[in-house]
Order: C-alpha cells, then sequence, then structure tokens
C-alpha cells in the first residue's frame, strides 16, 4: 500500500532553514505529483507547494520567496527546504500524493503522511 | 489569491444530517474535495470531484454544488463523524487553495 513518511529535525532556529524528506513506500515516485501542506498549531491547512517527478515545481505565492521543493526519484523521495523561518513557520508538515487525474486542476490529495511537528524556537 | 469560506462550526444531533458549506467565487467551475482531520491526525479525502466518494468512505458521505456553493452533507451522523472538515479546489492564483475549515460537532 502506498505509505508516506515525513523526517527531519524537529526545532529549528529562527533565521535558519526548515529542511524535511518525504520518503515514499508502496509506489514509485515517477509520473505523478506530490505536495507539502503545513497547518500551525490549532489552524487550517496551507499548501505550500508541489513537485512533478520530472522535477517541475509550483509554489504558494505567499511562500515562494522562501520555499525550495525537490525531488531524489533514486531514493523515491521529495524534500522541502524553507528557509529564514521565524516562529510563524512553527505547524506540522504533512506530505501527500496527488491524484492520477491528467489535469492538474481536478487534483486531490489521495494519501498523506502521518505529519512532523517543526518548531521554531532559539 | 483565492478564497473558500467555511462556518467555523457545525453542530448536529445524534442520527441527524450534517451540511457542511464551502463558499467561492466561481466555485461552480472548479473540482471541489472535501477532508476529514480527527484530532491529531492527517486529514483523510471524504469526497473527491464534487460527489465522488473513495473506497472505503461510508454512503452517508455526499457532496453537492449549487452557484457558488459546495455542501458536504453526512446523513445519519454518527459520533465517529466528529472531526475538521475542510473544502480544496486548485484556482490559477494560487494552485491550492484550502477552506479555513469547519469543526463538525455530534451532540
Amino acid at each position: 500500500q502506498v505509505q508516506l513518511q515525513e523526517s527531519g529535525p524537529g526545532l529549528v532556529k529562527p533565521s535558519e532553514t526548515l529542511s524535511l524528506t518525504c520518503t515514499v513506500s508502496g509506489v514509485s515516485i515517477n509520473h505523478n505529483y506530490w505536495s507539502w501542506i503545513r497547518q500551525s498549531p490549532g489552524k487550517g491547512l496551507e499548501w505550500i507547494g508541489y513537485i512533478y517527478y520530472s522535477g517541475s515545481t509550483n509554489y504558494n505565492p505567499s511562500l515562494r520567496s522562501r520555499v525550495t521543493i525537490s525531488v531524489d526519484t533514486s531514493n523515491n523521495q521529495f524534500s522541502l527546504k524553507l528557509n529564514s523561518v521565524t516562529a510563524a513557520d512553527t505547524a506540522v508538515y504533512y506530505c501527500a500524493r496527488h491524484s492520477g487525474e491528467v489535469a492538474v486542476a481536478h487534483h486531490y490529495f489521495d494519501y498523506w503522511g502521518q505529519g512532523t511537528l517543526v518548531t521554531v524556537s532559539s | 489569491s483565492y478564497a473558500l469560506t467555511q462556518p467555523l462550526s457545525v453542530s448536529v444531533a445524534l442520527g441527524q444530517t450534517a451540511r457542511i458549506t464551502c463558499g467561492g467565487n466561481n466555485i461552480g467551475s472548479k473540482s471541489v474535495h472535501w477532508y476529514q482531520q480527527r484530532p491529531g491526525q492527517a486529514p483523510v479525502l471524504v469526497i473527491f470531484r464534487d460527489n465522488n466518494r473513495p473506497s472505503g468512505i461510508p454512503e452517508r458521505f455526499s457532496g453537492s454544488k449549487s452557484g457558488n456553493t459546495a455542501t458536504l452533507t453526512i446523513s445519519r451522523a454518527q459520533a465517529g463523524d466528529e472531526a475538521d472538515y475542510y473544502c480544496q479546489v486548485w484556482d490559477s492564483s494560487t494552485s491550492v487553495a484550502f477552506g479555513g475549515g469547519t469543526k463538525l460537532t455530534v451532540l
């Protein structure tokens, strides 16, 4: 079965870079889109960005200047880097798989990781 | 940016029907998807492309759209349906947009 697992430091200092990896199992990362989504404590879901297995990306305009998403097809992983973090970036970070519709405009998230809490604090 | 508006909370009596709305400009032209999130858990897809249920989701969950509003309907509400519910669409301005979420309470 398809499984996604986030990994990375749970504590990051302000102004530093948050780095997370999502390891995908049960399916190849190829020929699909993959997203990062976060949820601040007690708040709603915020989409961060997606990557296609080929490496093409699309980011939330509100985070675009600080975000980089990359893919490692050989290890079936994709990663998130968010730089210059502040306390406002404290959140549970989820990785998720897009559904397989041809048109991106119809995509939804059919598999999610369990999420990992990242706290920004000195 | 594209805004999706959901009520903060909805209450429903056990066994009755709950309706959670999601409003957005021109939402009728977009595919709307719904997620259920229980406390401490990752979101789970309950409705995709307006009115389709993934395998394993009870028939009690259904979706519809009318005008500028999409609605998630939960029939014969159970205690286990208590959760936060989010709608989601794709929009050319923001790519992915989520509603603010609705907390469903089953009384």
